[in-house]
């Protein structure tokens, strides 16, 4: 069974500041993927950025990068100058080769940035 | 390319009745999920359909069933409401080049909000 652990509920950053929000995880698979997504109060998940298990390097889409760390089965997302619409739920997931399509979900970290 | 969409995206139903939601993926895409989100239980993948056929089920009961059709869209169905079925119902499609991708992306619609009275 695979298991995703968010555990900050929420989280405030200043404008313009760096911000990680963390995630770990557990399976027993050794092909898998993880994902972030943001959930915007809209609802709808936009997908952010993937990181495979067996991807040497970490990560990276525009402000966003993953700080994939596999020995402590850790993959936090870093947010890079923060703006006011990175306000919003975001979401660590993940799939596995035995699995299928399945994403399993974290609980989530609500973001919110200040002005 | 546009992306997956949803209808309804509001629902109000009461206890008892069924209702059947619609998710139409993105163009080219084979696999559509359904996931569902409540307040208390976050996330829950409800089922996927590959080439008309479901692939892989989440832990639901039967009341819960969807189709998929020739074009890729795909039908969601819930019988007999109960209050707890109140929830934001998600849609998601991706390639699936093969199955059980672990690269496979999944891309997600805005959702339909059920409410059950």
């Amino acid at each position: 069974a695979q298991k995703i652990t968010q555990t900050q509920p929420g989280m405030f950053v200043q404008e313009k500041e760096a911000v990680t929000l963390d995630c770990t995880y557990d399976t027993s698979d050794q092909s898998y993927g993880l994902f972030w997504y943001k959930q915007p109060s809209s609802g709808e998940m936009i997908f952010l950025i993937y990181q495979g298990s067996y991807d040497e390097q970490n990560a990276t889409e525009g402000r966003y990068s993953l700080n994939f760390q596999k020995a402590r089965k850790s993959a936090n997302l870093v947010i890079s100058a923060s703006q006011l619409g990175d306000s919003a739920m975001y979401f660590c997931a993940m799939s596995s080769n035995n699995a299928g399509n399945m994403l399993t979900f974290g609980g989530g970290t609500r973001l919110m940035v200040k002005p | 390319k546009a992306g997956v969409t949803q209808t309804p995206r509001y629902l109000i139903k009461t206890r008892g009745q069924q209702v059947t939601l619609s998710c139409s993926p993105i163009s080219g895409h084979r696999s559509v999920s359904w996931y569902q989100q409540t307040p208390g239980q976050g996330l829950q993948f409800l089922f996927e359909y590959f080439s008309e056929t479901q692939r892989n089920k989440g832990n639901f009961p039967g009341r819960f069933s969807g189709r998929q059709f020739s074009n890729s869209r795909s039908e969601m169905n819930v019988s007999t409401l109960e209050l707890g079925d109140s929830a934001l119902y998600l849609c998601a499609s991706s390639l699936s080049v093969a199955q059980g991708s672990s690269t496979d992306t999944q891309y997600f619609g805005p959702g339909t909000r059920l409410t059950v009275l």
